[in-house]
């Protein structure tokens, strides 16, 4: 069966501060990768998704970047945090073949600039 | 942006009622899905209904679906304190499986 882990679970860091989150599938290849932000009490915004190694695209300009390094791996990043980048963070994958179009979501990631 | 504009912003019921959320969006869809979050949690999807299909069941959870009014509406019947959560819509259009997520419906169920 198919997982999906992120890590940390929750991060509070300064404000000009770098950012790694990681985002790890298992049970799955070729899967498309997803990125979310939600801010507090609101819906998911959608950042990058990715439909390959290697391939990103972004939706909203941002702060942030997005890179997915080996198959399964999809990482976000930023140089230089800002107070706008606290939320949760959702990593989400679904089949690339398009077979079932429900998304699989991470357990998140709760980030705080101070 | 924000497709879907999900009303109510919060419900309170109490156990063994029915819940009822609804959901507008603004562009053509593919399909619409649901979705349930738990206190601090990632998604869990619930339901998905196609464009051609006006209602769909799974257990008890019924989704109608009306292509006219761009308009969802999620029910949940028999409601017990576990469904406490938020709950949110999604839409796929075009090409791809891009989901864009309504703002939510908080969900409370009282014993």
């Amino acid at each position: 069966s198919q997982t999906i882990h992120q890590w940390p679970a929750t991060l509070v860091q300064p404000v000009g501060s770098p950012l790694s989150l990681e985002c790890t599938v298992e049970g799955t290849s070729n899967p498309n990768l997803y990125w979310y932000r939600q801010a507090a009490g609101r819906g998911l915004q959608l950042l990058f998704y990715s439909v390959g190694i290697g391939q990103i695209s972004s939706e909203v300009p941002q702060n942030l970047s997005a890179s997915r390094p080996q198959d399964r791996q999809f990482i976000l990043s930023s140089k230089k945090l800002l107070l706008s980048d606290s939320g949760f963070y959702l990593c989400a994958w679904d089949f690339s073949s398009g077979r079932e179009q429900k998304q699989f979501f991470g357990p998140g990631t709760r980030l705080t600039v101070l | 942006s924000q497709q879907g504009e999900e009303d109510p912003q919060a419900l309170s019921i109490q156990e063994g009622e029915n819940a009822t959320m609804n959901c507008s969006y603004k562009t053509s869809i593919n399909n619409l899905q649901w979705y349930r979050q738990n206190s601090g949690r990632g998604l869990v999807h619930l339901i998905l209904i196609r464009s051609n299909e006006r209602e769909k069941h799974s257990g008890r959870l019924r989704v109608t679906l009306d292509t006219s009014k761009k308009s969802s509406s999620l029910l949940i019947t028999a409601s017990r304190a576990a469904d406490t959560a938020s709950y949110f819509c999604a839409t796929t259009g075009g090409g791809g499986n891009k989901l864009t997520f309504g703002t939510g419906t908080q969900l409370k169920v009282e014993l």
